[in-house]
């Protein structure tokens, strides 16, 4: 089945700069990578996804990249903010969401 | 719409007991799904539901059970509790178009003593 791998594990940044998370995937079926946000104590919230038909995707200062060639995505987070702290886990399927494999998560600590 | 619904917020079983976690969404999504998080960890998929009626299991569905008899509910059944299933519990729904974001509860803590 699909592995997802996602690194790093932690990352802590300063507030006003860039933080970018990566993930591999093993199933080059795959075609569909949300990455969902989790405070501490909350729900997993979705912040931005991207399907295998396009190579980037923006909403403002959150980005993700694709490539399907060597099956890695990433986040990015430009002008970090405080509130932008958290969990943010990476994901991967194919067809539909019953095999969705998560990563293993990145605690994002942004510090003012 | 209140979306993703979870009961209880918490709970803490003795080994052997068993307890059913209550899912419910109001938005009309053909798609449910139980997730478990254990620390530091991602989701992993316990069991899935495509519609009343028809349940399967994910990726780890050993020690639990489901149904669906309604397209709003769909509850998780422990039925021997173990320590192992100690973790966090997430319920989430979408539609039935490929590829749909996922829509999350608030989650049940559970803690098997």
């Amino acid at each position: 089945g699909e592995n997802v791998e996602q690194h790093p594990s932690t990352l802590s940044v300063q507030e006003g700069d860039s933080a970018v998370i990566k993930c591999t995937y093993s199933d080059s079926a795959s075609n569909y990578f949300p990455w969902y946000k989790q405070e501490l104590g909350k729900r997993p919230q979705l912040i931005i996804d991207i399907r295998s038909n396009v190579g980037e995707k923006k909403d403002q200062r959150i980005a993700v990249t694709l490539n399907k060639t060597a099956k890695h995505f990433s986040l990015h987070i430009t002008e970090t903010q405080p509130e932008d702290s958290a969990v943010y886990f990476c994901a991967a399927s194919k067809y539909n969401n019953n095999d969705m494999r998560f990563g293993a998560g990145t605690r994002l600590t942004v510090k003012p | 719409n209140a979306g993703v619904t979870q009961t209880p917020k918490f709970r803490i079983l003795k080994i052997g007991q068993s307890m059913t976690l209550q899912c419910a969404q109001d938005m009309n999504h053909n798609y449910m799904y139980w997730y478990r998080q254990d620390p530091g960890m991602g989701l992993k998929l316990i069991y899935y539901s495509v519609g009343a009626g028809i349940t399967d299991k994910g990726e780890v569905p050993n020690g639990y059970n489901v149904s669906r008899s309604t397209t709003e509910d769909f509850p998780l059944r422990l039925e021997l509790a173990a320590p192992s299933q100690t973790s966090v519990y997430f319920c989430a729904s979408s539609y039935l178009q490929e590829n749909q974001p996922q829509h999350f509860g608030d989650g049940t803590r559970l803690s098997i003593l």
